[in-house]
């Protein structure tokens, strides 16, 4: 069984278009991350959720939106995408505590969007 | 600003020698270290971790060690083995104002070893 699940694994699509980017995990995670991998390779976060509600929001375009419908699905969507738009997006999961505690994100396999 | 930097974009090693692949990071507030390892067209799985309070972790092969004072961890690999071929990415955590944790990951050092 595949832990974190995103569709599609690749997406082409032009510019000035809407798309999503459906991510769901099984491991009963109540934290939830999209990020951002650049052309420089470094893994940006961008949206973090815990419990359906959202908890870190960085400097991101409002044309990307999350959505939580619940605890196991955090998917994105990209309203008038643009050239730059184009990279890999990481969902992952994590069982998040507040008060001391390790833990470790896990990851999907990646979307690889390109705009055309 | 890059605050996990990892300056080495790639690494090349002989089965059964070491790897060693160096991670500095500049916030002092990171509390918690970690290392991922990626395969092609796969996401980032985790590998090991080290906690600020520490200096060294163990797990098999794997060994991170921390230096708190120069602000740079380690990842050493021994035996290496052609499987470990990878990017590692160094990632550190610190807690934000609201008490949850983000990560910052470094950009990844690309490992191969060869047979």
């Amino acid at each position: 069984d595949t832990a974190v699940s995103q569709t599609p694994k690749y997406l082409v699509t032009q510019m000035g278009n809407d798309k999503s980017i459906k991510c769901e995990q099984n491991l009963g995670h109540d934290t939830m991350y999209w990020y951002k991998q650049d052309s420089k390779k470094f893994l940006k976060i961008m949206f973090s959720y815990n419990n359906k509600e959202l908890i870190i929001n960085e400097t991101v375009p409002n044309r990307f939106s999350p959505k939580s419908p619940d605890k196991a699905h955090l998917n994105l969507h990209i309203n008038s995408l643009e050239l730059g738009d184009s990279a890999v997006y990481f969902c992952a999961s994590s069982q998040d505590r507040l008060a001391g505690g390790t833990y470790e994100q896990y990851f999907g396999p990646g979307t690889r969007l390109t705009v055309t | 600003d890059q605050q996990v930097k990892q300056n080495s974009p790639s690494l090349s090693v002989q089965e059964g020698r070491i790897s060693i692949l160096n991670c500095d990071y500049t916030n002092s507030m990171f509390d918690y270290f970690l290392w991922y390892k990626k395969y092609p067209a796969e996401g980032p799985t985790f590998l090991i971790s080290i906690s600020s309070i520490k200096d060294k972790n163990e797990d098999g092969r794997f060994t991170v060690f921390l230096n708190k004072s120069a602000k740079h961890l380690s990842l050493h690999i021994v035996p290496s083995q052609p499987g470990d071929s990878a990017v590692y990415f160094c990632a550190a955590r610190k807690i934000m104002d609201t008490g949850r944790r983000a990560l910052t990951f470094g950009s990844g050092t690309r490992l191969q070893v060869q047979p």
